[in-house]
């Protein structure tokens, strides 16, 4: 919905340019993380999913690196359009009880000018 | 298929009211799921179904009911409508328990408590 925007961080990029969206996860013994896309009004859409014995997986113009480490997400995406526009968060699951336990985070607002 | 349905996309509620919110999914998952989203906050599950008949607490249950009489239907009930309850509702479904099983969200019902 409209309010999700709220109090968001935001990225602002050019049509046409690389965007990266960062997410830190909490949890240590977090196994699976997922990237959903959510536009203003509508519910979260899957972007593209990663398991925690793989450091990278690509999509369609979109990429999310893992750095267990420092517990750290980012999707890239590639060659940005106003399409794109919409909040990006991450969620992750940190236990054996499907969904139930996936816990999300906030998300971050990206803006696409042309 | 029209994949989850919520309905409806928009109420005001006067506190102590009672509503329920509609969700129905027409692609027989067994799993369904109510969330709501609160401005710049992550997804908080309030209750999920494995199957008709079957029913748990997520991790916001308090001042909700749900029942699952039919696999297509999953309803969320507020009895005492509160101002702490103002939100936005997404009811999701999914094939399978398993994470690596998509989510399938609604497009929400934005409801406000006043």
């Amino acid at each position: 919905g409209e309010n999700v925007g709220l109090h968001l961080p935001t990225l602002s990029v050019q049509e046409g340019d690389n965007s990266i969206i960062n997410c830190a996860y909490s949890n240590s013994a977090s196994d699976y993380f997922i990237w959903y896309k959510q536009e203003s009004g509508k519910g979260p859409q899957f972007i593209i999913d990663i398991r925690s014995n793989m450091d990278k997986r690509q999509g369609q113009r979109v990429t999310v690196l893992l750095n267990k480490t420092v517990k750290h997400l980012s999707l890239q995406i590639a060659a940005t359009q106003p399409g794109d526009s919409a909040v990006y968060f991450c969620a992750e699951n940190s236990g054996d009880s499907g969904y139930s336990t996936l816990t999300f985070g906030k998300g971050t607002m990206l803006l696409v000018s042309p | 298929n029209a994949g989850v349905t919520q309905t409806p996309k928009f109420r005001i509620l006067k506190i102590g009211q009672s509503m329920t919110l509609q969700c129905t999914q027409d692609m027989n998952h067994n799993y369904m799921y109510w969330y709501r989203q609160d401005p710049g906050m992550g997804l908080k599950l309030i209750y999920y179904s494995v199957g008709a008949g079957i029913t748990d607490k997520g991790e916001v249950p308090n001042g909700y009911n749900v029942s699952r009489s039919t696999t297509e239907d999953f309803p969320l009930r507020l009895e005492l409508a509160a101002p702490s309850q103002t939100s936005v509702y997404f009811c999701a479904s999914s094939y399978s328990q398993g994470v690596d099983s998509p989510l399938h969200f609604g497009n929400g019902t934005r409801l406000t408590v006043t």
